[in-house]
């Protein structure tokens, strides 16, 4: 089956580094994602990762290790547009088509 | 700018009815998706389409059905909407070249938010 998991909630606070963890279990790994989802509006990508390591954008970076089934989503120098849901991503490709399979989403909230 | 657009943001339906939801896209993209978010559970796939005429259920099918008659469209329908159906519905699309989607993103809507009385 399918497993994806993320924490529920996490605060931090404004100018500070926060990371957000994703564990997975998928038959059919063929890329990890991150979003981005504020109150009311729609997920808007983030990052991508299909090979070990880190890839970096700007304030974001994301991780993945495949054989630990493991990524983070690193956020630098967090500012208060920073509060928001960040959802963890897998596209799987088990029965020929390839989809993405949401995790339940981690829901960040910055304080000043 | 892909944009994918959802026909109502808002909609109030009763027990029973028959429910339309549309997805239009402009991007000429073959994959489209329809979710569902709830609370706590995340976004979960109802039922996708890797081209036209084509379907493959998703995750939570039950209680859905699709149709993609052209492209750009695709749309979720509930034959008999009940309460347990009251959601944010999320329709997404992507490009697909090749063996798979590289790294190309889905590409959301804005949602509709459905609620059955």
């Amino acid at each position: 089956g399918q497993n994806i998991d993320q924490p529920t909630e996490m605060t931090a606070t404004e100018g500070a580094i926060v990371q957000i963890n994703c564990t997975y279990q998928t038959s059919g790994f063929n890329g990890l994602f991150w979003y981005q989802q504020h109150a009311g509006e729609a997920p808007t990508f983030l990052s991508y990762n299909v090979l070990d390591g880190l890839e970096e954008k700007g304030r974001f970076s994301s991780f993945l290790s495949r054989s630990k089934g493991y990524s983070y989503l690193l956020l630098k120098e967090l500012q208060m547009k920073d509060s928001a849901s960040y959802l963890c991503a897998v596209r799987d490709r088990t029965g020929g088509y390839n989809k993405l399979i949401f995790g339940a989403g981690t829901r960040l909230a910055v304080h000043p | 700018d892909v944009k994918v657009t959802q026909s109502s943001r808002y909609l109030v339906k009763r027990t029973g009815e028959k429910v339309f939801l549309e997805c239009v896209q402009d991007m000429d993209h073959e994959n489209m998706f329809w979710y569902r978010q709830d609370p706590g559970l995340g976004l979960r796939l109802i039922y996708f389409s890797y081209d036209v005429k084509m379907k493959e259920k998703g995750d939570i099918p039950e209680g859905y059905s699709v149709s993609r008659e052209k492209k750009e469209r695709f749309s979720l329908i509930l034959e008999s909407a009940s309460t347990n159906q009251t959601s944010m519905y999320l329709c997404a699309s992507i490009f697909m070249g090749g063996q798979g989607f590289g790294e190309s993103p889905l590409h959301f809507g804005n949602g509709t938010r459905l609620t059955v009385t």
